[in-house]
């Protein structure tokens, strides 16, 4: 299986908005929510922001939001501030107990 | 409070194997699937596996077929990733990973990390 479909990066200046795209196919993102986004900072654990599409975990703030559409989903931050430059990683659930992630992408805040 | 705790950086010679540990505490071991993800220098992350903790069920990727195998002890809340047949290409960080309650949950929780270098 090939990884999801990111861009290598992103950039954005503070308080501006950016959104990263994934996309992958129908037997991945277009079958179903499960599709999930996560932050690594360099040296330090990756953490889940967004779950199932749209749902964020306990203490993300609201700045970040998902979205999906066919077989692309979406990661908007909004309001950007430097602690948000950092890689993330889109993942899906693939069928037969598979997981899959994106190639991710690293955003620049400016 | 989610914790996992991975055993320590390995240095490995090509062809030899590896087993790393993850020890989980803080919610119920059995109920939640435990993943292996790894990160090469440079690269994205890369999904190798999955378990349930409740009957020992595992998926591996198609790519580590047959080269991996995870495991769990239910007495010590503790995950294993073995790797064998490694190549310098393996060197990488791995990380496990708690997912939900269903295998195609999404992972909620990250280990720190476990370096492995192959090097002759």
């Amino acid at each position: 299986q090939s990884a999801l479909t990111q861009p290598r990066s992103v950039s954005g200046s503070p308080g501006q908005s950016v959104t990263i795209s994934c996309t992958g196919n129908r037997n991945d993102i277009g079958t179903d929510n499960y599709v999930s986004w996560h932050q690594l900072h360099p040296g330090k654990a990756p953490k889940l922001i967004i779950f199932d599409i749209t749902k964020r975990p306990s203490g993300v703030p609201d700045r970040f939001s998902g979205s999906k559409s066919g077989n692309t989903a979406s990661l908007t931050i909004s309001g950007l501030e430097a602690e948000d430059e950092a890689d993330y990683y889109c993942c899906s659930y693939a069928g037969s107990y598979t997981l899959l992630f994106g190639g991710g992408t690293k955003l620049t805040v400016l | 409070q989610v914790h996992l705790v991975q055993s320590g950086a390995e240095v490995k010679k090509p062809g030899a194997s590896v087993k790393v540990s993850c020890k989980a505490s803080g919610y119920m071991f059995s109920d939640y699937y435990m993943h292996w993800v790894r990160q090469a220098p440079g690269q994205g992350l890369e999904w190798m596996g999955m378990i349930n903790p409740s009957g020992g069920r595992t998926n591996y990727a198609q790519k580590f077929q047959g080269r991996v195998t995870v495991t769990r002890d239910t007495s010590t809340t503790t995950v294993y990733l073995e790797l064998n047949s490694l190549t310098s290409e393996d060197t990488a960080v791995y990380y496990c990973a708690r997912g939900g309650l269903r295998g195609y949950s999404p992972i909620q929780h990250w280990g720190q990390g476990t370096l492995l270098s192959v090097s002759s």
